[in-house]
């Protein structure tokens, strides 16, 4: 089955500087990607998705990759502030209901 | 708050009592499914309905049963857990359970066993 693995699992940067989550698949088959936001006491909620039929997704500070080839999708955010301040999760989807998560990251963004 | 609601938000139970978990989703979604989060683990999957049918059981021990009345309410009934079952237990809804979509997920359930 899928697996899907998550680096670093925390990450301290500067306010302002640019900060990337990297996640690793398995199966080949996965088509679809999303990324979810967890701050402290709330539920996760999508920051931004992409579909393994485009390479690359960029919303605002937020932008996600996708190298079908060597399968892995990174999330990057650049201009952090301390709003950023979440875990960040990564998962992947081969269809259906089977959305497979990675274990998440802490990102501490300091004023 | 709409979307989907989790009752109740704190819950601390004894290894012999019995308690349910309640979720309710106002979106309009045909799937909803139970997730656990345990401290630095990924987000596992339990079960999944869809259309009120479970679709999904991930080998989760029979002291988790589930129950979907319809498709806008989801429970997770509990009886005899473990200390080690405490953890937030997340439900979510999508649209469709066979179309990649976006979950919606509810504030979750702190589930303590003691």
């Amino acid at each position: 089955g899928e697996n899907v693995e998550q680096h670093p699992s925390t990450l301290s940067v500067q306010e302002g500087d640019s900060a990337v989550i990297k996640c690793t698949y398995s199966d080949s088959a996965s088509n679809y990607f999303p990324w979810y936001k967890q701050e402290l006491g709330k539920r996760p909620q999508l920051i931004i998705d992409i579909r393994s039929n485009v390479g690359e997704k960029k919303d605002q500070r937020i932008a996600v990759t996708l190298n079908k080839t060597a399968k892995h999708f990174s999330l990057h955010i650049t201009e952090t502030q301390p709003e950023d301040s979440a875990v960040y999760f990564c998962a992947a989807n081969t269809g259906g209901f089977k959305t497979i998560f990675g274990a998440g990251t802490r990102l501490f963004v300091k004023a | 708050e709409t979307g989907v609601t989790q009752t109740p938000r704190h819950l601390v139970m004894g290894m012999t009592n019995k308690k349910s978990l309640k979720c309710e989703q106002h979106l309009g979604h045909n799937a909803m499914y139970w997730y656990k989060q345990s401290a630095k683990k990924p987000l596992e999957l339990m079960f999944v309905y869809s259309l009120e049918e479970r679709v999904e059981n991930n080998s989760v021990p029979s002291r988790f049963s589930p129950e979907c009345p319809n498709s806008s309410h989801l429970f997770l009934h509990l009886h005899t857990l473990q200390p080690e079952d405490s953890a937030l237990y997340l439900c979510a809804s999508s649209q469709d359970e066979l179309v990649n979509t976006e979950a919606f997920f509810g504030q979750g359930t702190r589930l303590t066993v003691v």
